[in-house]
């Protein structure tokens, strides 16, 4: 079974500046990893994933997350973040096996202030 | 269809009655995919179609919620006897067969009251 914790519900930071979504994720078997956005009545959209090769991976407006396999991690970062960032950001994880079983945490609201 | 389209949007019913959600997948899409997400909460996944067929039923919570997908196409989540906990939104994505993307609709906010 996989599980995914988000370690921060809520984070409040100022515009253009610096900001990293946490998402620790537990498997027994080799996952793909992904992250979610939902913005203010929308539905969920994929930002990124993870699914083999560079462990790097970014988004086209400028998150990005690195796979560290050794601390089962996958965190979401963004150098300078802006006003429409404000959103709710889900991190999820499937099993390469089971692609359509996607396990989400509870997210993180992002709000970004002028 | 440009997007997956749920509907209704909003559904409020008397708790112990029967209500059926609609999700109209992307065209072309093969696997389709029910998640339920409480207030606080992600996404918790319920079932998985490849086509017609469940592939993996396994998040369904009792037997009160079943899901059908006669034509490959449209599917309906169907749940009875009502219980105020079954409150919640309920999503729906589908993705090609190949593609681990999961494209979602806006969901349907159920209401049990």
């Amino acid at each position: 079974a996989q599980s995914v914790t988000q370690l921060d519900s809520q984070v409040p930071v100022f515009e253009e500046a610096p900001v990293e979504l946490r998402c620790n994720y537990s498997s027994s078997v080799s996952v793909y990893l992904f992250w979610y956005v939902q913005y203010p009545n929308q539905g969920l959209q994929l930002l990124l994933k993870y699914l083999s090769g560079s462990t790097l991976v970014e988004s086209i407006n400028g998150f990005e997350a690195e796979f560290n396999k050794s601390q089962t991690s996958f965190h979401l970062r963004k150098p300078s973040v802006h006003i429409s960032d404000t959103a709710e950001y889900f991190c999820a994880v499937s099993s390469t096996g089971s692609q359509g079983n996607l396990i989400f945490g509870k997210g993180t609201k992002l709000s970004v202030k002028p | 269809g440009a997007g997956v389209s749920q509907t209704p949007s909003n559904k409020v019913t008397e708790k112990g009655k029967y209500v059926e959600l609609r999700c109209d997948p992307i065209s072309g899409h093969t696997a389709l995919y029910w998640y339920r997400q409480s207030l606080g909460q992600g996404p918790e996944f319920l079932i998985y179609f490849q086509g017609t067929g469940a592939a993996d039923d396994s998040g369904l919570p009792n037997d009160r919620f079943f899901a059908v997908r006669p034509e490959g196409s449209v599917s309906t989540l169907k749940i009875q006897r009502t219980e105020r906990g079954d409150s919640a939104v309920y999503l729906c994505a589908s993705s090609t067969q190949e593609n681990t993307e999961a494209f979602f609709g806006q969901g349907t906010r159920l209401t049990v009251v």
